[in-house]
């Protein structure tokens, strides 16, 4: 079965940080593009970042760029999500998403999702 | 605010057509960018419906179906079922943002 597993999310205070984890399972990881999308309570979808099959190009969202870090690692079918210099505004749900061939394509395959809320 | 525009609700019959349109700009849609849809029901994680602008993955029923046309996209979704009341967001890639944008999503209630 194809599938995304996320981790690493929790409480933290406003300027701490956090690494989430995405561990995929079912397909050859190392061949697709991925991306992080975060979800805040009650709001809609936000893309955050994409980091290609072999790492060579990466994005960000302008309202994480800075302050968050994609990478993966291919050997172990796994993609994380450095945070640091949380915002309250940050607070959301983290799903990790399968892309397409390309950077513009749809995202295919999604995880459960995992919470980071940032509070005092 | 949202770079693709999205009604925050729709609302239909069981068996009725109703359709989401998701409108954005010259430089997301308008450049042609393709646009893809999502379901998201209470709870869970958005679910892939309509990629490419058209296309339907394996598995999503043929009552789905998505088109394009200059800086909008539309969802329709025909003989509306109770397991269809969810969340659908449209998204695509925005050449300015250099990135992937949603819009704000709508709120489908089966009366």
């Amino acid at each position: 079965e194809v599938q995304l597993v996320e981790s690493g999310g929790g409480l933290v205070q406003p300027g701490g940080s956090l690494r989430l984890s995405c561990v995929a399972s079912g397909f050859t990881f190392s061949s697709y593009n991925m991306n992080w999308v975060r979800q805040a309570p009650g709001k809609g979808l936000e893309w955050v970042s994409y980091i290609s099959y072999s790492s060579g190009s990466i994005y960000y969202a302008d309202s994480v760029k800075g302050r968050f870090t994609i990478s993966r690692d291919n050997v172990k079918s796994s993609l994380f999500l450095q945070m640091n210099s949380l915002r309250d505004e940050d607070t959301a749900v983290y799903y990790c998403a399968r892309g397409g061939r390309y950077y513009v394509d749809g995202f295919d395959i999604w995880g459960q999702g995992t919470m980071a809320t940032v509070s005092s | 605010q949202s770079v693709l525009t999205q009604p925050p609700s729709v609302s239909g019959a069981p068996g009725q057509r109703v359709t989401i349109s998701c409108t954005g700009r010259s430089s997301n849609i308008g450049a042609g960018y393709d646009v893809h849809w999502y379901q998201q029901l209470p709870a869970t994680a958005p679910k892939l419906i309509i990629y490419g602008n058209t296309n339907r993955p394996s598995g999503v029923p043929d009552r789905f179906s998505g088109s394009k046309s200059g800086t909008s996209a539309s969802l329709a979704i025909t003989g509306l079922q109770a397991e269809d009341e969810a969340d659908y967001y449209c998204q695509s890639f925005d050449s300015s943002l250099s990135g992937s944008v949603f819009g704000g999503g709508t709120k489908l209630t089966v009366l």
